[in-house]
């Protein structure tokens, strides 16, 4: 089954506590994406990657990494959590080329950071 | 500046009721457009995108490039399309930008 998984989905921390949420495609998606999702906010992109170590910033990188040793991961670092990166996380991915680019989600990971 | 609104967080319709839910985007090109959505524990998909011209779930969205805006409608509302709904262009590029959502609630 052609899916998109993410672990853990959920997650309770405290500030400081360096953390890494994978995330993993079967599709054989060149693209993938993190966004985060919160209330009012809607979903905001976090980092993206068009390729094996090639990966961008999105609109709120800040107190985030990501890496894209190969290509079916893409795992969201966060080196020092702080309360305000409480939040619902979703990875993404998607096949280039065509112009129906459809994303692909993960179930998503609810982070609590106290 | 490239952006997208979704100018209600909140709509409630009647079911049986005509329902949109509005989409405005600022760019000069033309972007590529979708509707994404999120039923209730479950996780984000894609409902239509606009170059296909597709109707799903009942559910169409016609671009409008002189007002810059790809509303979604539906004519008759049902009570399993209450959920969380995103508007996503793509402006010339591989990334997506989503609007901030509308929660549809369908009221019985």
């Amino acid at each position: 089954e052609a899916q998109v998984t993410q672990n853990p989905r959920y997650l309770i921390t405290v500030t400081g506590k360096k953390l890494t949420v994978t995330c993993s495609q079967n599709m054989n998606h060149e693209y993938m994406s993190w966004y985060r999702q919160d209330p009012g906010l809607g979903l905001r992109q976090i980092y993206y990657s068009m390729n094996v170590e090639v990966t961008d910033k999105g609109d709120v990188p800040e107190g985030y990494k990501v890496s894209r040793k190969e290509k079916r991961n893409f795992p969201l670092i966060l080196e020092s959590p702080s309360p305000n990166q409480t939040s619902l996380y979703f990875c993404a991915s998607s096949a280039p080329g065509t112009a129906a680019r459809e994303q692909y989600f993960g179930p998503g990971t609810r982070l609590t950071v106290t | 500046a490239q952006r997208v609104t979704q100018p209600e967080k909140l709509l409630s319709v009647f079911k049986g009721a005509p329902v949109e839910l509005k989409c405005n985007y600022s760019y000069s090109g033309s972007p590529e457009l979708f509707w994404y959505v999120q039923y209730s524990r479950q996780r984000l998909q894609l409902l239509l995108r606009h170059i296909s011209r597709e109707s799903i779930k009942g559910f169409t969205a016609d671009l409008n490039k002189g007002e810059t805006s790809f509303h979604l409608k539906k004519p008759f509302a049902q009570e399993e399309d209450s959920a969380m709904y995103y508007c996503a262009p793509r402006f010339g590029n591989e990334k997506l930008t989503f609007g901030t959502g509308t929660r549809l609630t369908i009221i019985p």
